[in-house]
């Protein structure tokens, strides 16, 4: 069975450095897909950045990167200069192409300190 | 990206009543919507699969009876929580798939039962 592992239940930065949300996920599929959503207090999931895991090249998106190590089934998101606006649960979650589930994991829960 | 909305944005309701919510892709035809439910400082447990024009497929422990889903359009899908007790107070968020893999979420409903 698939699972998506989010070991660091919270994290804290300064503002303007950069911070790491580490997950892992487990699968036999060799064609699948990987997020990073937010969720900040309003509640509203925001897509931060997918991942095809065919694609051997990092997705970026803005101050948000990924570091996706296919092999070791690791799938990290990297916050470069952390704003104010960056605090929220961030989920990573994986989907397969052919079903219609997305599997999310636990969450992270992002502090940002002034 | 795409934008889901839901109606209403919260609800109270008393004991053994119905309740209905509306989740719409404003901008997108979304064949498939799926319904989460979120639990305080929890992930979100995926409750249905939403496929326009045919029955919902409902994840295990979920009583299809109780939650009916409809999804009548290719931009609206519902819910109705039927005969709503206190333990169905929940953070209800629906999502539309656009594409083969992405979902975009909607604000979500807090459903309060007195």
């Amino acid at each position: 069975a698939q699972t998506v592992t989010q070991s660091q239940p919270e994290m804290s930065v300064q503002e303007a450095e950069t911070v790491t949300l580490s997950c892992t996920y487990d699968t036999s599929e060799s064609d699948y897909y990987l997020f990073w959503y937010k969720q900040p207090p309003s509640r509203q999931m925001i897509l931060v950045i997918r991942q095809e895991a065919y694609k051997q090249q990092n997705a970026t998106e803005n101050r948000f990167s990924v570091n996706f190590q296919k092999a070791a089934k690791s799938f990290s998101l990297k916050i470069s200069d952390s704003q104010l606006g960056d605090a929220a649960m961030y989920f990573c979650a994986y989907g397969v192409n052919r079903d219609d589930k997305i599997i999310f994991g636990k969450g992270t829960r992002l502090h940002i300190l002034p | 990206g795409a934008v889901v909305s839901q109606h209403p944005s919260w609800v109270i309701c008393k004991s053994g009543t119905s309740v209905k919510i509306e989740c719409r892709s404003l901008d997108f035809q979304a064949t498939t919507m799926f319904w989460y439910r979120q639990f305080p400082k929890q992930s979100l447990m995926l409750m249905a699969t939403s496929n326009e024009g045919s029955k919902a497929t409902y994840e295990q422990g979920v009583e299809k009876d109780k939650f009916l889903i409809n999804h009548a359009s290719l931009t609206l899908s519902t819910l109705t929580v039927t005969s709503a007790h206190p333990e169905d107070s929940s953070f209800y968020i629906c999502s539309g798939r656009q594409g083969p893999d992405t979902q975009y979420f909607g604000p979500g409903t807090r459903l309060t039962v007195l």
